[in-house]
């Protein structure tokens, strides 16, 4: 069965600081997608970053950076230099192959709490 | 610009009653989706629809059925309301790529009394 597991509930870091979200996932699939989205406190919910299997470079966009290791099936979010408004819940998430369409099926989130 | 526009925003609802979750998006997308979140579950698939007058079940789709009358609305339907279906709900649309990235609406908080 495909999964996606982070297993950190929350996190607490210093503004200005590196912090990293760990993520699993378990796919039969030659090829995949990975996204990770931030759920802010209003609700709202966007999309920050992709990672495409059959690449072997890290995304990087702005301050967000993924650190991919395939052998381990693992699918880190790196957020350098921290800002209070990076204070959200982050999703990572897995597209996956259905009968009619790719769908993506969500990790339980990591809380990030970023303190002045 | 581009969006995903959910209503109501909020409802309360009656054990029982019948609950229509409305989504319209203008993001000319082919593929929208209805989400649940609870806490400490994350996002569920509930229904997903790939192309207008066609529906799909998803991972839970149980008490709830789903309408996509054309590209851009997409409505989910609780015919029977109960207590276990208060969460919040998430409608999203797509393009067609695998690696296409979802746009969210901003949530329905239902509460089933």
């Amino acid at each position: 069965a495909q999964k996606v597991t982070q297993t950190q509930t929350s996190i607490s870091v210093v503004e200005k600081t590196t912090v990293t979200m760990d993520c699993v996932y378990e796919t039969r699939d030659s090829s995949y997608f990975l996204f990770w989205y931030k759920q802010t406190a209003s609700g709202e919910i966007v999309f920050l970053i992709r990672q495409d299997s059959y690449k072997k470079e890290n995304a990087t966009v702005g301050h967000y950076s993924l650190n991919f290791q395939k052998p381990k099936s693992s699918i880190g979010l790196i957020i350098t230099a921290t800002q209070i408004e990076d204070s959200a819940v982050y999703f990572c998430a897995m597209s996956r192959e259905d009968t009619n369409a790719y769908k993506v099926i969500f990790g339980k989130g990591t809380h990030l709490h970023v303190l002045p | 610009e581009a969006a995903v526009t959910q209503s109501p925003r909020s409802k309360v609802a009656v054990t029982g009653g019948k609950v229509t979750l409305s989504c319209h998006q203008t993001n000319n997308h082919d593929y929208m989706y209805w989400y649940r979140q609870d806490t400490g579950h994350g996002l569920r698939l509930i229904h997903y629809s790939y192309v207008a007058d066609s529906t799909e079940k998803g991972d839970i789709p149980d008490g709830y059925k789903a309408s996509r009358p054309s590209q851009e609305n997409f409505s989910l339907i609780l015919e029977l309301a109960s207590l276990s279906q208060t969460a919040v709900y998430f409608c999203a649309s797509s393009g067609t790529a695998p690696n296409s990235d979802y746009t969210f609406g901003s949530g329905t908080r239902l509460l089933v009394i």
